[in-house]
């Protein structure tokens, strides 16, 4: 499967608690891109890395958000200190800086 | 709010087509897609359009820009059930930089 990979499909946690989502990129695409996309919403810029640094963060991402991609090829996106608000598809994207951005199925968060 | 808009909804009988339009705001927009999104399934890329196009014909999709208006539309021919589904369009602002601001989607559902 050559396509972005995202896991876990669905998390259920609790308000309070800490989770940590994973992506793998298409290979050798060196941008990745995280997206949060809310019920009856378009998805929602976050942050994005070329290879393994962070070059841009939404004014969205809060403190409690941190994504990495230590080795410039998979990443993750934390979020600590849940809260209800935070419920959301987190979606990652990658592209190997054609014309083109293509997206994994999502990290489907519910905050209970 | 959504700084590039769509119509909510599309009712569309099978075998007819369907027509999904969308402003966008940035005259200097490079390139401009549509994303198609099934439920709880991430975002598939569709087409895209360079910025200095009009028109741009992909099998059963044609894609129409235009750019005086900053309006976008997405034709789909010959719609099928399996079209059912939300539509998203996306304008990138930056040739540098793929970062995607979406609408809030289109849901076209194709009745029998």
């Amino acid at each position: 499967d050559t396509g972005v990979s995202q896991n876990p499909r669905h998390k259920i946690t609790k308000r309070g608690q800490n989770v940590t989502f994973r992506c793998d990129p298409i290979s050798e695409h060196n941008r990745l891109y995280w997206y949060r996309q809310t019920l009856g919403q378009g998805p929602e810029f976050l942050t994005y890395f070329q290879n393994e640094a962070q070059l841009e963060k939404s004014r969205l991402l809060s403190d409690r958000f941190s994504a990495e991609r230590p080795k410039g090829s998979f990443s993750t996106l934390e979020i600590q200190r849940t809260e209800q608000g935070d419920s959301a598809m987190y979606l990652c994207a990658s592209t190997d800086l054609n014309e083109k951005l293509f997206f994994g199925s999502g990290t489907q968060l519910s905050v209970l | 709010g959504e700084d590039v808009e769509q119509s909510l909804f599309l009712s569309v009988r099978e075998g007819d087509s369907s027509v999904i339009n969308c402003t966008y705001t940035d005259s200097s927009s490079t390139y401009l897609y549509w994303y198609k999104q099934e439920p709880g399934a991430g975002l598939q890329l569709l087409t895209y359009i360079f910025s200095n196009m009009d028109m741009k014909q992909d099998q059963r999709l044609t894609v129409l820009l235009n750019k005086k208006d900053k309006h976008l539309s997405l034709r789909i021919a010959d719609t099928q059930t399996g079209d059912s589904a939300i539509y998203f369009c996306a304008e990138r602002r930056d040739s540098n930089d793929y970062k995607l601001s979406f609408g809030a989607g289109t849901t076209v559902t194709v009745r029998a």
